[in-house]
């Protein structure tokens, strides 16, 4: 089956300028998690979507945001842009959380590296 | 709050040495622990989870709830296991939110 699948893969912005990104998960899967990755501070949860509610939130400002629609597509944005939002930001799918309490698998789709000069 | 650390940035090995690759964790409740690997120029991929205690290309890794660790090691380094190596938590009330430590490169060298 087709893996996650992000859009754009890359992407440069104007400081102050807003950004949406958006990720495809795996067909059936109906979380989706978004991460961004720097070289100083590593993977940093942002956010993970469940059938269309944030059912968990990272700390970050109130300039980023997500949502998800009915087909588990979903998409994050960024408002107001600064140098240090420069980054790759990884969408993640899985089933969600099973039965049991324990956690599917996540995959990781392949980013979209987003720089802001 | 959970927390993942590992304490080495670079790890550097000759091919056929043991390899131990360091994560320890802090988390009050039941944590599910997971090694991500990322290849170069390769998405980041499950490469084993505790629950299901399997060896997946050589490596193992066992959970130790009394050191809070859950090390990754390999008893014969191989090239293409170069990689950078994430060890991440998810807790039972976090959904699928999975927190990471701040990875560990790994060099195999011939």
């Amino acid at each position: 089956k087709a893996g996650v699948t992000q859009t754009p893969r890359y992407l440069i912005k104007t400081r102050g300028q807003q950004v949406t990104l958006s990720c495809s998960p795996i067909s059936g899967h109906r979380s989706v998690s978004w991460y961004q990755q720097t070289p100083g501070q590593g993977l940093q949860f942002l956010f993970e979507y469940f059938s269309e509610t944030q059912r968990n939130k990272g700390n970050f400002p109130g300039r980023f945001s997500g949502r998800q629609f009915s087909n588990s597509r979903s998409e994050m944005n960024v408002s107001t842009l600064e140098l240090g939002d420069s980054a790759l930001y990884l969408c993640a799918s899985s089933l969600g959380r099973g039965y049991s309490g324990g956690s599917y698998e996540q995959y990781f789709g392949p980013g979209t590296r987003l720089t802001v000069t | 709050a959970q927390r993942v650390t590992q304490p080495e940035k670079l790890l550097s090995v000759f091919k056929g040495a043991p390899v131990e690759l360091k994560c320890n964790y802090s988390y009050s409740g039941s944590p599910e622990l997971f090694w991500y690997v990322q290849y170069s120029r390769q998405r980041l991929q499950l490469l084993l989870r505790h629950i299901s205690r399997e060896s997946i290309k050589g490596f193992t890794a066992d959970l130790n709830k009394g050191e809070t660790s859950f090390h990754l090691k390999k008893p014969f380094a191989q090239e293409e296991d170069s990689a950078m190596y994430y060890c991440a938590l998810s807790a039972e009330t976090s959904g699928s939110r999975l927190t990471f430590g701040e990875g560990t490169q790994l060099t195999v060298n011939p």
